[in-house]
């Protein structure tokens, strides 16, 4: 069946370095993708998306990168700040509808 | 301040009520969605609406009905058929329906059933 997945549940980074989390999808019609972040307790917010007419997108301190030969998205996030400590989720668009993968959990460390 | 605002934050019910999760949108936006989500897992769809008057069933829609009838109000009602209604849910909205626009989430509402 379809799923928008994440390869690991929890990441944990050293501040100050670059994270990747990475994402896989299985749906070959998906042409538009997302990255949401979710702290606790809170509504998920935003962060970056890219079409499939494209395989790098920047934004602040953050790259998204599709390969879509693979099927595969990851976003990295530069010089990773307590700030970022939360849950990432990858959506893409299946018909009308946008699917959220379960996230993964970035652990900053002091 | 445009947005998404959900009430309440938090909401206990006795299992076999009927419960009604508020959504307001000020965003003039066409697409309203809501999402539930459980401990450790993603967002699963269980309605939308991509303009007045009109909506569709997620991948959950057992249990929930909705009702778009201003296209700022989203309201979903958690019925006594929802086998499991623990949990967090969230409203979105985006300016379009064809899922490829990004979508605004409100801050979620937890309902405890008990």
């Amino acid at each position: 069946g379809e799923s928008v997945g994440l390869h690991l549940p929890t990441l944990s980074v050293q501040e100050g370095d670059n994270s990747i989390i990475n994402c896989a999808y299985s749906n070959s019609a998906s042409d538009y993708f997302i990255w949401y972040k979710q702290e606790s307790g809170k509504g998920p917010q935003f962060i970056i998306d890219i079409r499939s007419n494209m395989d790098k997108r920047q934004g602040q301190r953050v790259t998204v990168l599709l390969n879509k030969t693979v099927k595969h998205l990851s976003l990295q996030i530069a010089a990773t700040q307590p700030g970022d400590s939360a849950v990432y989720f990858c959506a893409s668009n299946r018909d009308d509808k946008i699917i959220f993968g379960k996230g993964t959990r970035l652990h900053i460390l002091p | 301040d445009g947005g998404i605002t959900q009430s309440p934050k938090y909401l206990f019910r006795k299992e076999g009520q009927n419960v009604t999760l508020s959504c307001e949108q000020n965003l003039n936006h066409d697409a309203m969605y809501w999402y539930r989500q459980d401990p450790g897992q993603g967002l699963r769809l269980i309605y939308y609406s991509q303009i007045v008057n009109d909506f569709q069933k997620g991948d959950i829609a057992e249990g929930y009905s909705v009702s778009r009838e201003k296209k700022e109000s989203f309201p979903l009602t958690v019925t006594s058929a929802q086998k499991n209604p623990t949990a967090f849910y969230l409203c979105a909205s985006s300016i379009g329906g064809q899922a490829t626009y990004e979508q605004y989430f409100g801050p979620g509402t937890r309902l405890t059933v008990t």
